[in-house]
């Protein structure tokens, strides 16, 4: 199993353009998550998703857009990049157990780290 | 406001020593909180979790305490190691989806 994977590792973007980042698990979690990690801050919640065809906000959701079209697949769109959305993206994806209790852990990818300039 | 704080400041110990992280929250009533080791370069790794009707958790040299009055969770590795270095991140349980509110972390360095 590969866990959680995400593309690309490393993007540059000039003001204004606009990217995705693609986010895969093969664990078949229902829930998964999109943070940003700035020096500081530490893990914000961008957006997040209970299941296919889901999405809500997170704590710093403005200038980004989501889409979970797919159970394995999480996009977060930037879509007119700033340079305060310089940070390192990590994506998540967690499960609910049997019982239906989502008190469980999560599991990341290795980031993507997004310079805007 | 809500917050959560752990020491900003990097913890050096001496190896074979026991370290302890503190993780205060306040204006939050955590259902469960985690503890993730966060390597630099890579993403948060999952440690331990605790429920707030649980008191203390043990996972071979690591354990953490939960104490809802003092809104306090301790996180102990005991018979430290070089290879123990890493930032530790406090996370709490704050919401349906189990949705995750992270602590800015504590840099541990372990020492020969």
């Amino acid at each position: 199993n590969a866990g959680v994977t995400q593309t690309p590792k490393f993007r540059v973007l000039k003001t204004g353009q606009s990217m995705t980042l693609l986010c895969a698990q093969d664990m078949n979690h229902e829930y998964m998550y999109w943070y940003r990690q700035d020096p500081g801050m530490g893990l914000r919640l961008i957006h997040y998703s209970v299941g296919e065809g889901t999405t809500a906000k997170g704590e710093v959701p403005d200038g980004y857009n989501v889409s979970r079209l797919k159970k394995q697949n999480f996009l977060l769109g930037l879509e007119s990049a700033a340079p305060s959305q310089t940070s390192v993206y990590f994506c998540a994806s967690s499960y609910s157990n049997s019982l239906g209790s989502s008190y469980n852990e999560q599991f990341f990818g290795p980031g993507t780290r997004l310079t805007v300039l | 406001s809500q917050k959560i704080e752990q020491n900003s400041e990097a913890l050096n110990i001496q190896e074979g020593k026991t370290a302890t992280l503190t993780c205060n929250y306040t204006n939050y009533s955590p259902a469960y909180l985690q503890w993730y080791r966060q390597d630099p370069g890579r993403g948060p790794v999952f440690l331990l979790l605790i429920r707030e009707n649980e008191k203390e958790k043990r996972k071979e040299r690591l354990k953490v305490t939960f104490d809802t009055t003092l809104k306090q969770s301790l996180f102990h590795i005991t018979a430290s190691q070089p290879a123990d270095s890493a930032t530790y991140l406090c996370a709490l349980g704050t919401g349906g989806g189990n949705k995750l509110t992270f602590g800015t972390g504590t840099q541990l360095k372990v020492e020969l």
